[in-house]
């Protein structure tokens, strides 16, 4: 238990629609990562944030955005779902100075299917 | 882009073998971090390598780093069943100071056959 959690787990929606997804990082970690997985694909990282800004910008596109709020829990909503933005999507936290050099801890993901 | 790029992507061994894994990139480093995916879970780091470093161990794990060819190389010894997962590599890119994103390969998808 890397002490990420993500909710929810599992969510199945439909084309159009919109949903949100929340991560809580490991207690004291200041930095929020953002990725998504789609099937057999290496980790496209979306977003960074630390302590409650953000710090990096990856491919996310204009319909995702995401947020860290004051206890340091993060959102990312997505919009307008299409259906290839069905994947896993993984939080990840790191404790250090937020940067590329620090361990990442991963949540276990929350799989988005959209019909 | 992807900055790593795992070599192979899928390998297949028996159980007491050794596993060998490589990862490419392309521009200068930091640093390089492997991780292990069990499948559908999330990613656990298993060690980090700084671009000063040429090898490092922990436990059945050793990884090297070659920068004047941009690659690196993930040995696990003694191969067991558990270890069956996707590897992937990770690479931030220098300057570090304005550096926050890591950039990841595509993984290699290890099967450990009993």
């Amino acid at each position: 238990d890397s002490g990420v959690t993500q909710t929810p787990k599992h969510l199945i929606t439909a084309t159009g629609q919109r949903v949100t997804l929340r991560c809580s990082p490991r207690s004291g970690d200041l930095s929020v990562y953002w990725y998504q997985q789609s099937l057999d694909q290496g980790l496209q990282f979306l977003i960074q944030y630390y302590n409650g800004e953000e710090r990096a910008k990856g491919n996310i596109l204009e319909r995702f955005s995401a947020q860290q709020f004051p206890d340091l829990h993060s959102e990312l909503n997505l919009s307008s779902l299409e259906l290839g933005d069905s994947a896993l999507y993984f939080c990840a936290s790191s404790a250090e100075r937020g940067r590329a050099s620090d361990e990442q801890f991963f949540g276990p993901g929350t799989r988005l299917t959209v019909l | 882009s992807q900055q790593g790029e795992e070599d192979p992507q899928a390998l297949s061994i028996q159980e007491g073998e050794n596993a060998t894994m490589n990862c490419s990139y392309k521009t200068s480093i930091n640093n390089l971090q492997w991780y292990r995916q069990n499948s559908g879970r999330g990613l656990v780091h298993l060690i980090l390598i700084r671009s000063n470093e040429r090898e490092k161990h922990s436990g059945r794990l050793r990884v090297t780093l070659d920068t004047s060819k941009k690659s690196s190389s993930l040995l696990i010894t003694a191969s067991r069943a558990a270890d069956t997962a996707s590897y992937f590599c990770a690479t931030d890119a220098a300057p570090e100071d304005s550096n926050y994103q890591l950039i990841w390969g595509a993984g290699t998808k290890l099967i450990i056959k009993p």
